[in-house]
């Protein structure tokens, strides 16, 4: 049973444009929302994340909005660089530290010059 | 500032030889600690994670095993190696002091079994 659910395997988008990257989750006891990017042959790096209770979080060119009533969030970037070109997972976790982290299969994002 | 370092790099190992892959964190203390495995095109996927020395929560039944000796201290064993054990390892952390509590990941071991 899949948790946390990124529909989307691959993206293109052009440079300069927006990047909407998309995640559901089932599970409505979830706390916390996190993006991790992840380049071939490294571990992944922390994005953004955001709080339940908020909507929306802004971090430079990274936004994350969720949608609670939807079960589901997005990352948007803006403008999309070359260098963003990687693979962006979704995760989600419950509200403590000892709770685990629920990764999606990630979306692969290619940004074309 | 905290630091997480994984060792080896690569490496290839043979069927039904035994594995040792070791990640310590630097810089910070009683973090959690997890082992990840990343197999060729697919998602992380939560092999152990750790909330104390000697505590050791296993997520997938398997012929790998873990333990933390230390506070700051992973370790990803095998006593025989299968094909399927091929991979990327990842080790992690995160602290426990500060929500959302994200985790940070070490550089990874690429291990071929052959």
């Amino acid at each position: 049973d899949q948790q946390v659910k990124q529909n989307s395997p691959s993206l293109s988008v052009q440079e300069g444009r927006i990047s909407i990257l998309n995640c559901d989750y089932t599970n409505s006891m979830f706390d916390y929302f996190l993006w991790y990017k992840k380049y071939p042959a490294e571990g992944p790096t922390f994005l953004i994340s955001i709080s339940s209770i908020k909507d929306k979080n802004e971090d430079g060119r990274f936004t994350v909005f969720l949608n609670k009533s939807a079960k589901h969030l997005s990352l948007h970037i803006v403008p999309s660089q070359p260098g963003d070109s990687a693979v962006y997972f979704c995760a989600a976790r419950g509200r403590t530290s000892y709770d685990k982290v629920i990764f999606g299969p990630g979306t692969s994002l290619s940004v074309i010059p | 500032s905290q630091t997480i370092h994984q060792w080896p790099a690569t490496l290839v190992q043979p069927v039904g030889s035994p594995l040792s892959l070791e990640c310590t964190v630097e810089g910070t203390s009683n973090p959690n600690l997890y082992w990840y495995r990343q197999a060729a095109g697919r998602g992380l996927q939560l092999l152990f994670y750790s909330v104390g020395i000697g505590q050791i929560s296993s997520e997938v039944p398997q012929n790998l095993s873990a333990s933390r000796p230390q506070d700051r201290q992973f370790i990803l064993s095998s006593k025989k190696l299968l094909l399927s054990d091929s991979g990327f390892y990842l080790c992690a952390w995160s602290s426990r002091d500060r929500a959302p509590y994200e985790q940070y990941f070490g550089p990874g071991t690429r291990l071929t079994v052959t």
